[in-house]
């Protein structure tokens, strides 16, 4: 398996605190992906990286933030949680930014009280 | 994503039965993709089609691409409780590296 790991596993939080899940990899792989999983929408984009401190937005990066100061880690930071932002998070690493060669993590699994 | 419809978002089928799942796109396609995923686990890639007419295989999984359709169809032969979990289409509009994924489809293998 890839060396992908997400943190917190699952987390239940308050609506309005912020939240910060952790994609770690051990790969060096350049692009780093943050997506939420969710009933009827499937995967959506949030936000991606292509270097250290290099991000964009993806399809659904509101009340979203991001940040990436070493290439092993990829940080989606949830400012003030919303009851809307309950979800799957799922982190994906790629070496030259082509999907199917995507690695997948496991999931974090966030729920907003 | 409504530029993705995936279809059915479930099925249970009994074991050795065939199934199908149909994947359309409201636009016009680089390429659509299949991937595969386990309950509570990330995703895992199936194949990807990019010209119309064009057929790949994975084991017992056989998936088509309509062009004239802008549509995906994957076929799963003599179904066994491995091929449980969710399959989601995922479709690339251009070149880059991004992908807008399907609603998924649920499917339940029952023995």
């Amino acid at each position: 398996d890839a060396g992908i790991t997400q943190s917190p596993r699952h987390k239940v939080t308050e609506t309005g605190t912020p939240v910060t899940l952790r994609c770690h990899q051990t790969e060096n792989h350049r692009y780093m992906y943050w997506y939420r999983q969710d009933p009827g929408h499937g995967l959506r984009l949030i936000h991606y990286s292509y270097g250290v401190k290099d991000t964009d937005k993806g399809e659904v990066s509101d009340g979203y933030s991001v940040s990436r100061s070493k290439t092993e880690d990829f940080l989606l930071t949830l400012e003030s949680a919303t009851s809307s932002q309950t979800s799957v998070y799922f982190c994906a690493i790629s070496e030259r930014g082509r999907v199917t060669e995507a690695f997948f993590g496991q999931g974090t699994r966030l729920t907003v009280v | 994503s409504q530029e993705l419809e995936q279809s059915p978002q479930s099925l249970i089928v009994q074991e050795g039965k065939n199934l199908t799942i149909n994947c359309t796109s409201s636009k016009t396609l680089y390429g659509l993709y299949w991937y595969k995923q386990k309950y509570g686990e990330g995703l895992i890639f199936l194949m990807m089609l990019q010209k119309g007419g064009e057929e790949k295989s994975h084991e017992k999984i056989t998936a088509k691409l309509d062009e004239k359709k802008q549509q995906s169809s994957l076929h799963i032969t003599a179904s066994q409780p491995s091929h449980a979990g969710i399959y989601l289409c995922g479709a690339a509009y251009n070149a880059g590296n991004m992908l807008t994924f399907g609603g998924g489809t649920r499917l339940m293998v029952k023995p």
